[in-house]
């Protein structure tokens, strides 16, 4: 049972574009959301956060928009670069319990020069 | 600051060996979990723990372990291996609640 999902596997982008990745979600107990970078042959780096009280947090070219009402969360990445390519992770968590993350299966992105 | 550091950072095991996965958490941290990632899926929750004792388990049998010692670093241990373990295992740290969690580079678990 996925309770998070990125349902884009892949994206490529102009470099200097938008670069917009998805993710939602279906427990609506999750309440802080995460999105990770992660390069092959390393581990996830933490990029940007937000918190179900707010519905916006920026962070440099970072921007990630939260809908709680459509359990969608989008991460903007702005002007996108080649360094930028990866594959990017959205996870989520829920105060109550463990605070273990949920992730999704990932999209991988391309900017091309 | 060092980051969290794990080891070995590559394993071959063949089916029926047991093995032990080490993690190190950032200085300041009380909180490891462990994460399983199979190709092509995102990292799948194992273990989390804080201040030495168990804080949740995630959806693996039983032949999965793990223990978090007093310098807050922690082992996973996986016994009577499967093909299926194959995997990268992931160990992340935090200061814990609902704090950020910052992960390791992993370890390459391959099971002949």
């Amino acid at each position: 049972d996925q309770q998070v999902k990125q349902n884009s596997p892949s994206l490529s982008v102009q470099e200097g574009r938008i670069s917009i990745l998805n993710c939602d979600y279906t427990n609506s107990m999750f309440d802080y959301f995460l999105w990770y970078k992660k390069y092959p042959a390393e581990g996830p780096t933490f990029l940007i956060s937000i918190s179900s009280i707010k519905d916006k947090n920026e962070d440099g070219r970072f921007t990630v928009f939260l809908n709680k009402s459509a359990k969608h969360l989008s991460l903007h990445i702005v002007p996108s670069q080649p360094g930028d390519s990866a594959v990017y992770f959205c996870a989520a968590s829920a105060l109550t319990g463990a605070n273990n993350l949920f992730f999704g299966t990932g999209t991988r992105l391309t900017v091309i020069p | 600051d060092a980051g969290v550091t794990q080891s070995p950072t590559h394993l071959i095991k063949t089916r029926g060996q047991h093995v032990t996965l080490r993690c190190s958490p950032i200085s300041g941290h009380k909180s490891v979990s462990w994460y399983q990632q199979v190709l092509g899926q995102g990292p799948q929750f194992i273990f989390q723990y804080y201040e030495k004792e168990e804080r949740g388990r995630g959806n693996f049998p039983d032949r999965f372990s793990a223990r978090q010692f007093p310098n807050y670093s922690s082992e996973l241990n996986v016994n009577a291996l499967l093909l299926g373990d194959s995997a990268l295992y992931l160990c992340a740290s935090s200061s814990g609640g609902q704090e950020t969690q910052y992960f390791g580079p992993g370890t390459r678990l391959l099971v002949l």
